[in-house]
Order: C-alpha cells, then structure tokens, then sequence
C-alpha cells in the first residue's frame, strides 16, 4: 500500500531535550512539508522540500530543523530552542506537476 | 503576510440541510483553492478543488469562487452526521510554488 507513515503516534520531550519525528512516503512523491497544528487553528507551515537535498523555512521555522537526504524520508527534529512544542504534527507529500496533498497521520508532541 | 480567514465555529444544521461554509483570502492573485475534510485527532483530507470562478459540483458538494470578491465556499448537500468534522480552506500562492496557505477552519456539526 502506498501511503506516507508518520512515526511515533505520540511523543513526550522532557525540558531541554531536541525529539525527532519521523515522515517516510513510498507515493515516490518529490515534493515534502511539515505543519503544525495547535488546538483550533489551522496548520501552519514549518519546512518543505521540493527535490532531495534541498529544503526551505516555511512560517514558523524557529526551533525545528530538517534533513532531506532521501526522497523518501523528511525528518523533523524539535530542538530544545522550541519553547513551546506541544502541538500536533503532519506530514505531507506533493507528486510533482500536482497541488493535491498527502497527508499522514500524525503525531502528538506533548511536553513533560 | 497571505491570509486565509474562516469562521471557526461550530457550524450547526440538522440532518438533511445544507451546510454552508465560507473562506476569504488576501492575496488577490491567488490560482488554487481546496477544502480539506479533517476528522477529530485524524489528518486532512482533500475533498474539493477550484481553479475557475463559478461552481465546481462532485456529489453532494459544490465548491464556489469569486475571484473578485476574494471568496471560495463550500456547500454540502443533504447534511449527514458523518459530515461532523472540521473543514480546511486552503489557498496556493501563485506563481506555481505550491505551498499552500490554510484557514483556521471551520467546525461542521450535523444533528441528526
């Protein structure tokens, strides 16, 4: 099944500590985003890759940081520079020529 | 800064009625605009795209453009309870970078 896996579903960061989500698509889409979404607000957008190995800050890039080393794979590191990581994190891909967005299912940062 | 307004909400109608939803966008050369479906603690899913003015109709939904006016809305006909969910409007900068702007969206409950 071709899909984009987001990975842990649920992931707790203790004060001071940088946690990595994990985004992997096997849809051999080019292009990959990170959002953010708070409680009752729309995403909002934090890097996007259009090729491998080329990456951009989206809106609210302070505090994460990306990689894009293989078309499949679009990490998101939370460093401890982000203050206030609680929010729920999507993944989404982009097939080249296309507008449509893959989502996947998310995951859940909450601080401890 | 783009901008991409909805009413949050919650929009409520009875089973079998029409739910209406609207989305104002700032950026008057905007191209694309999509209405993504997203299910509490689920991802969003895109459900309607518009590129022209006037109405786009699949099933029972009608995505409406007024470029003019700076406005795109969503009609679901024939309201279910399964409808209940929050509603994404998003707008694409033009140009052909396809990085979507989203609204805060809309909450949609359908009473039986």
């Amino acid at each position: 099944d071709g899909g984009i896996t987001q990975s842990p579903k649920y992931l707790f960061r203790k004060e001071g500590q940088n946690v990595t989500l994990s985004c992997e698509q096997n849809l051999n889409h080019d292009a990959m985003y990170w959002y953010r979404q708070d409680p009752g607000q729309g995403l909002r957008l934090i890097y996007y890759s259009q090729i491998v190995n080329d990456f951009q800050k989206g809106d609210i890039a302070e505090g994460y940081s990306v990689s894009r080393e293989k078309k499949e794979s679009f990490p998101l590191t939370v460093t401890s520079a982000q203050k206030n990581p609680t929010a729920f994190y999507l993944c989404a891909s982009r097939s080249a020529g296309t507008e449509k967005l893959f989502f996947g299912s998310g995951t859940q940062l909450s601080v401890l | 800064q783009k901008e991409v307004e909805q009413n949050s909400g919650p929009l409520s109608v009875p089973e079998g009625a029409i739910a209406s939803l609207n989305c104002t966008y700032s950026d008057r050369g905007s191209q694309s605009f999509f209405w993504y479906r997203q299910y509490s603690g689920k991802s969003p899913e895109l459900i309607m795209f518009i590129y022209s003015n006037g109405d786009k109709e699949d099933g029972r939904f009608t995505a409406q453009l007024n470029k003019a006016s700076q406005y795109v809305s969503l009609l679901i006909r024939d309201s279910q309870p399964s409808d209940s969910a929050t509603y994404l409007c998003a707008v694409n900068e033009p140009g052909g970078s396809y990085i979507p702007t989203f609204g805060r969206g809309t909450s949609l409950i359908v009473h039986p």
